[in-house]
């Protein structure tokens, strides 16, 4: 099946800082990416919809000044945490589509960040 | 907006079955999926069935879909050591280009 990256798998990061994730889609390109959150035995919440050329689209609740997205290319989204504080530490996790008929999202590994 | 509930933990032994439960409360979902997660790591889609299904299987894995009670289950036939993890069933409504609504999440605990 398709690949999905993340960069990095994990970080930390003092309070205040800013932290980039980049998602990558390795062998297929990727017009949408969805950038998700897990905190620690919970679920995964959709943050937003990442659209390459476009405006990423926030869910409700989500700072888009805090949690700015780019999607600069059919192959790469990024995901960049600005001013970063110790309820931000999650685990974050990127998917994309498979070409259209195909009825699967790949996921990638996840990033884990924590902020001190 | 949609919501999606499974049981927190289930624990089997070795060469059991297990069965894992899941609820919705989105009519118009399309696509029921069952992504498996072990620690640390991203999702992995173990199967998915649409909506016009009442079954599907997939070698040990078999899933049971009950629209009028919108109730999904997945079942894995000789459970084995390898299957520990934690299972999510989500749910879309026009396919693979849509956000995935996640359930909750169930611990599957394999013992011998």
């Amino acid at each position: 099946g398709a690949v999905v990256s993340q960069h990095p798998s994990w970080v930390i990061c003092k309070s205040g800082t800013s932290v980039k994730i980049e998602c990558r889609s390795l062998d297929f390109q990727a017009t949408t990416m969805f950038w998700y959150r897990q905190f620690p035995k919970q679920s995964l919440m959709l943050m937003a919809t990442s659209n390459e050329g476009s405006k990423a689209t926030y869910e409700q609740g989500v700072e888009k000044d805090k949690f700015l997205i780019n999607h600069a290319s059919l192959t790469l989204s990024t995901l960049t945490v600005t001013s970063a504080h110790p309820e931000d530490s999650s685990f974050y996790i990127c998917s994309a589509p498979a070409s259209v008929g195909y009825n699967e999202q790949f996921f990638g590994p996840g990033t884990r960040l924590t902020v001190l | 907006g949609e919501d999606v509930e499974q049981s927190l933990f289930l624990s089997v032994r070795e060469g059991d079955s297990s069965v894992i439960n899941c609820t919705y409360t989105d009519s118009s979902s399309t696509y029921l999926y069952w992504y498996k997660q072990e620690p640390g790591a991203g999702l992995q889609l173990l199967t998915y069935i649409f909506s016009n299904m009442d079954m599907k299987q997939d070698q040990r894995l078999t899933v049971l879909l009950n629209k009028k009670d919108k109730h999904l289950s997945l079942r894995i036939a000789d459970t084995q050591t390898g299957d520990s993890a934690i299972y999510f069933c989500a749910e879309s409504n026009t396919g693979t280009a849509s956000k995935l609504t996640f359930g909750t999440g169930t611990r599957l605990q394999v013992t011998l």
